[in-house]
């Protein structure tokens, strides 16, 4: 494998279902990123980890739990979710957190489409 | 509000001839602007870049211009071709800053 993956690719949840979505990055990058496409609208950025460590959280609300076990991984854990939040979440990674030194490449994975019934 | 805007959902171009996509901006703070370039069922890709202290930057069938005075900026793919046809991302971000902003994308059709 190369690049970022995510699975699953399809999701399909019950309001009150507790689910995960996985991304993996096989690139020795050191920031991830989780960004949120609802139907219509602009990528919204998520969570920003760096190093592991969260660096952002941009007002997402606490039904969406992120985890980064490691630089490779990154987990989105959802949580009694409302039909609003169906959409595809993108993960992506670069080699440096952007805006560290300036501008770095993100690389986006294939992304999850969540529908929430 | 929006801060990055791409005004047209869609735009068909014959193949060969030049597809010309616009991104409108309101943010003065920007200083970095980016193009991703999004096939069906897959992330978006990087495409191209310019730095606010440029106007053109070029790259193969792709240039990108900027014309800070008026907050806009657009992408040239010229000429055109089949494998062009995407969505395509403008987004943009404040030196040091941790986010970028995209617009909502523009689907490009290259029509045989």
């Amino acid at each position: 494998e190369t690049g970022v993956t995510q699975t699953p690719r399809h999701l399909v949840m019950g309001m009150t279902n507790k689910k995960s979505l996985k991304c993996e990055q096989h690139l020795g990058h050191n920031a991830m990123y989780w960004y949120k496409q609802s139907a219509k609208k602009p990528l919204e950025l998520m969570f920003v980890y760096s190093l592991e460590e969260r660096v952002e959280n941009n007002s997402v609300p606490s039904r969406f739990s992120p985890e980064c076990p490691n630089s490779s991984h990154l987990f989105l854990h959802l949580h009694t979710l409302q039909p609003e939040d169906s959409a595809l979440y993108l993960c992506a990674s670069s080699r440096l957190r952007w805006g560290t030194s300036g501008w770095e490449e993100q690389f986006f994975g294939p992304g999850t489409r969540l529908t929430v019934l | 509000d929006q801060q990055v805007k791409q005004n047209s959902p869609s735009l068909s171009v014959q193949e060969g001839r030049i597809s010309i996509l616009n991104c409108d901006y309101t943010n003065s703070m920007f200083d970095y602007f980016l193009w991703y370039k999004k096939y069906p069922a897959e992330g978006p890709t990087f495409l191209i870049s310019i730095s606010s202290i440029k106007d053109k930057n070029e790259d193969g069938r792709f240039t990108v211009f900027l014309n800070k005075s008026a907050k806009h900026l657009s992408l040239h793919i010229v000429p055109s071709q089949p494998g062009d046809s995407a969505v395509y991302f403008c987004a943009a971000s404040v030196a040091r800053d941790d986010k970028i902003i995209f617009g909502k994308g523009t689907r490009l059709h290259i029509l045989p």
